[in-house]
C-alpha cells in the first residue's frame, strides 16, 4: 500500500490560514487522498478528500499536486477549535476500512 | 440524527475478566467498524460488518476478541480473559455502503485494563 509522509506537529496563529502538507510519493493512480482530522478526546471525523482536482467544502480546501505526489489541507482562518491531529491518508473507493499513520499535531495559538 | 454512540464510555476492569461494548451507529449506515488507539498513535483497524455479515477482520484481532452485529444494527465487541496490553481506546464508526471512505466516529470507549 502506498505511504503517506507527515510533520509530526505544526503551529499556527489563530485566524491565520494553515497549510498542512502530506507527501504521497508512491501513490497510484487510483488512490483517492483523504483527510480526517482528531479532535481532542474524541473520535476521528472526515474532512475532506480529492482524486486529482483541487477540492473545497465548508471545512477545509484541499490542493493536489499536479503530479499527485503531494498534496495540502488548507484551513483559510484556524480558530481554537482546529487544534487537532490530522490525518493524511489514501484509500481506493474499494477499500473499506481506515489505515490512520501518526498524523500531523496541530497546535493553534492565541 | 445523534451520530455513533458508545457504551460504556469508560470501562476498568481486572486482569483475566472479560468485557464487553457496545456501538449503535447511525441508523441509516449500514457498514460499521471497529478500531483501537493506543495513547500517541492512529486508529487501527479491527473489524467492519455490512449489514449483519463480519466481512474483514484485521489480524490484530486475536481469539479472545470477538464482534457481532445480530441484526444489521448495533454492534458488540467483546474482549474474553483481558491482558493490560488491551488498555486502549475502542472507537467505533458507520459509513454507508455508498460512501465507505466518510466514516462517522463514536466518542469511544476508554478501556483500562490493571
Amino acid at each position: 500500500d502506498a505511504k503517506t509522509t507527515q510533520p509530526n506537529s505544526m503551529e499556527s496563529n489563530e485566524e491565520e490560514p494553515v497549510h498542512l502538507p502530506c507527501n504521497h510519493s508512491t501513490i497510484s493512480g487510483t488512490d483517492y487522498i483523504h483527510w480526517y482530522r482528531q479532535l481532542p478526546s474524541q473520535g476521528p471525523e472526515y474532512v475532506i478528500h480529492g482524486l486529482t482536482s483541487n477540492v473545497n467544502n465548508r471545512m477545509a480546501s484541499l490542493a493536489i499536486a499536479e503530479d499527485r505526489k503531494s498534496s495540502t489541507l488548507i484551513l483559510h482562518r484556524a480558530t481554537l477549535r482546529d487544534a487537532a491531529v490530522y490525518y493524511c491518508i489514501l484509500m481506493k473507493t474499494s477499500y473499506d476500512k481506515v489505515i490512520f499513520g501518526p498524523g500531523t499535531s496541530l497546535s493553534v495559538i492565541p | 440524527d445523534t451520530g455513533v454512540s458508545q457504551d460504556p464510555r469508560h470501562k476498568i476492569t481486572k486482569r483475566g475478566q472479560n468485557v464487553t461494548f457496545r456501538c449503535d451507529p447511525i441508523s441509516e449506515h449500514n457498514r460499521l467498524y471497529w478500531y483501537r488507539q493506543t495513547l500517541g498513535q492512529g486508529p487501527e483497524f479491527l473489524t467492519y460488518f455490512q449489514n449483519e455479515a463480519q466481512l474483514e477482520k484485521s489480524r490484530l484481532l486475536s481469539d479472545r476478541f470477538s464482534a457481532e452485529r445480530p441484526k444489521g444494527s448495533f454492534s458488540t465487541l467483546e474482549i474474553q480473559r483481558t491482558e493490560q496490553g488491551d488498555s486502549a481506546m475502542y472507537l467505533c464508526a458507520s459509513s454507508t455502503r455508498d460512501h465507505p471512505y466518510e466514516q462517522y466516529f463514536g466518542p469511544g470507549t476508554r478501556l483500562t485494563v490493571t
